[in-house]
């Protein structure tokens, strides 16, 4: 396995479902992130963690939450979402938590759909 | 006014086109600048980076950044129909803030 590897690729869920998503990468990086990803909008930055510490939680609702056991991995708790929530989620790594002047290695995603 | 604006297209072109991307955003503090690449169902990839001002090319790409404009472009010469995918510009200030990105460009490139 090498990069940055996310499952499930696809997840069909109800509002009062709890689920995760995870991710897991294996280029020896520092930090990890998740991103929402919505048509027609920018990609959305929602929690950084480096060295397994949150380092940024961009107002994101208390039904994501986040969970990073150790620097490879990375899990998007999800409970009670609402259909808005439905959207692409993007994992991403890079060498340390300076993503603004360093390169991000994104994952394919998880194809979130919440009925 | 959005920090970033990018058309989000379509854009169709035959092959062997020249294609131009562009942003343009409005904080005149960010010094660093992306191209990346995403591939339908697949996650973005950095295609360019560049430091402040002035041009970079790399094979058939080419960024430019004037910050002057606080405009950016992304040109592809000779486009492929494997050029098809879309294109997201990405900026920020440095150690003052996070990386900030478009919507993204869909490309198309017709054989």
């Amino acid at each position: 396995e090498t990069g940055v590897t996310q499952t499930p690729r696809h997840l069909v869920m109800g509002m009062t479902n709890k689920k995760s998503l995870k991710c897991e990468q294996h280029l020896g990086h520092n930090a990890m992130y998740w991103y929402k990803q919505s048509a027609k909008k920018p990609l959305e930055l929602m929690f950084v963690y480096n060295f397994k510490e949150q380092t940024e939680n961009n107002s994101v609702p208390s039904r994501f939450s986040p969970e990073c056991p150790n620097s490879s991995h990375l899990f998007l708790h999800l409970h009670t979402l609402q259909p808005e929530d439905s959207a692409l989620y993007l994992c991403a790594s890079s060498r340390d938590g300076t993503s603004n002047t360093g390169e991000l290695f994104f994952g394919e995603g998880s194809r979130l759909t919440v009925l | 006014q959005k920090e970033v604006e990018q058309d989000p297209g379509p854009l169709s072109v035959p092959e062997g086109a020249i294609v131009s991307l562009n942003c343009t955003y409005s904080n005149s503090a960010f010094q660093y600048f992306m191209w990346y690449r995403q591939y339908s169902r697949k996650g973005p990839e950095l295609l360019m980076y560049t430091y402040s001002s002035g041009n970079k090319e790399d094979g058939r790409f080419t960024a430019q950044v004037d910050k002057s404009s606080k405009y950016i472009s992304l040109f592809i010469r000779d486009s492929q129909p494997s050029d098809s995918a879309t294109y997201l510009c990405a900026m920020s200030a440095g150690s003052q803030g996070n990386l900030i990105f478009g919507k993204g460009t869909k490309l198309s490139v017709k054989p």
